[in-house]
């Protein structure tokens, strides 16, 4: 099946740097991606669209400056988190969609970032 | 406003029993269906999808959903509970009409199977 990579699955940083976290698709070119991110009680905020070759479409009330989506080829896609601030520390969780017609996502493992 | 109901935030079945995550939506166009699961710090594996056909869906570790139309529902089953199912269920629908294949969720239900 198809497999989507996330790396580091967790980092720990100091407030006021920046943290690169990449979702790579392994066996599928995937030219939309999507990142997210889940608060401690469960739900999943879809944070932006990553599109390969554009810039991505970020949802209503995620700051395109402070999280930075690169999409530069068909099989990764990163999301640097700059500035990090200690409100910033979650659960970060990238997908990819390999089937246009379904839409089925299939996701990376996570990253927990904790920012001190 | 489309969206996707858990009514549960947590449901608590003895092991060897059935048990059953419900979900409700509210889209519009046709839906598609999808349940995924979640283990601790993990990111989300899929279970089972409807798109069409057979209203009865069965899926990855004999996790089964029916489709109901008229209910608007896409409840998870199992008949009989594992303890290794513990987990967080997510249920989540795309709809013909949504373009770039963007999922609503449900804000997840953690099930917990008691040995």
């Amino acid at each position: 099946g198809a497999v989507v990579s996330q790396h580091p699955s967790w980092v720990i940083c100091k407030s006021g740097t920046s943290v690169k976290i990449e979702c790579r698709s392994l066996d599928f070119q995937a030219t939309t991606m999507f990142w997210y991110r889940q608060f401690p009680k469960q739900s999943l905020m879809l944070m932006a669209t990553s599109n390969e070759g554009s810039k991505a479409t970020y949802e209503q009330g995620v700051e395109k400056d402070k999280f930075l989506i690169n999409h530069a080829s068909l099989t990764l896609s990163t999301l640097t988190v700059t500035s990090a601030h200690p409100e910033d520390s979650s659960f970060y969780i990238c997908s990819a969609s390999r089937d246009y017609n379904t839409g089925e996502l299939f996701f990376g493992e996570g990253s927990r970032l904790t920012v001190l | 406003a489309q969206s996707v109901a858990q009514p549960e935030d947590q449901v608590n079945v003895a092991e060897g029993n059935p048990l059953t995550v419900k979900c409700t939506y509210s889209v519009s166009g046709n839906p598609y269906l999808f349940w995924y699961v979640q283990y601790p710090n993990r990111g989300l594996q899929f279970l089972l999808k409807y798109i069409t056909g057979d209203n009865l869906v069965k899926g990855s570790y004999g996790f089964e959903a029916e489709f109901n139309k008229s209910q608007t529902s896409f409840h998870l089953k199992k008949p009989s509970a594992l303890v290794s199912d513990s987990a967080l269920y997510f249920c989540a629908v795309r709809t013909s009409q949504r373009s770039n294949y963007q999922l609503i969720w449900g804000a997840g239900t953690k099930l917990i199977i008691k040995p």
